[in-house]
């Protein structure tokens, strides 16, 4: 497999369920990204992990909890969801070095709906 | 902070119309600028980019050019296809992250319509 995957790519859950979204990428990248896409919303940066450090966006709830275990995978774990956490959750990889950055090369996402 | 404006959409039009999305930032320092592509119930796919002023960015008969002076990087196409039909946004690179990670600032996103 080439590029970003992320799976699943549709997930309904219950409030008081547990979950993970999982993304893997097969580009040889340094830096892993999750982000969020709600309708009508600007995209939303949630968390980064770059050489398996995270950054951290301060505004993101605790009921979110993301993993990187190695430079290929990243995990998001999801628990007691609010229906307001459905969206379209984005994976992204990146490349920063000696030549420069290139942008972001995106996952095809998990489409998550809270019941 | 760094933004992206886009004009709102949906932007609807025939096929083999021009096309323009128009795209103005704000930012410090010298920003890459990029537009990405999502199709229905995909992720984004880098368009194109373009790193320094008076750059042209050109992908699938889509152009946009880097202009410092206006803050601008409109996307165009001389003849669009129903193909195109999906939703563009503008983003640009500059600020960094705590990491030293460069991050993207995105655009709200502009809806492309392409009728037959």
């Amino acid at each position: 497999e080439t590029g970003v995957t992320q799976t699943p790519r549709h997930l309904v859950m219950g409030m008081t369920n547990k979950k993970s979204l999982k993304c893997e990428q097969h580009l040889g990248h340094n830096a892993m990204y999750w982000y969020k896409q709600s309708a009508k919303k600007p995209l939303e940066l949630m968390f980064v992990y770059s050489l398996e450090e995270r950054v951290e966006n301060n505004s993101v709830p605790s009921r979110f909890s993301p993993e990187c275990p190695n430079s290929s995978h990243l995990f998001l774990h999801l628990h007691t969801l609010q229906p307001e956490d459905s969206a379209l959750y984005l994976c992204a990889s990146s490349q920063e070095g000696d030549r420069g950055f290139s942008g972001y090369t995106f996952g095809s996402g998990t489409r998550l709906t809270v019941v | 902070g760094d933004s992206v404006t886009q004009m709102e959409g949906p932007v609807t039009l025939s096929e083999e119309a021009f096309l323009t999305i128009n795209c103005t930032y704000t930012a410090t320092g010298y920003p890459s600028l990029f537009w990405y592509v999502q199709y229905p119930g995909e992720g984004l796919q880098l368009l194109l980019k373009a790193t320094k002023a008076d750059d042209k960015g050109s992908n699938k008969g889509f152009e946009a050019t880097y202009r410092k002076e206006t803050t601008s990087f409109h996307l165009e196409k001389g003849s669009v296809q129903v193909s195109d039909s999906a939703v563009y946004f503008c983003a640009l690179s500059s600020g960094w992250l705590g990491t030293g990670r460069r991050a993207l600032t995105f655009g709200s996103g502009t809806r492309l319509q392409v009728q037959p």
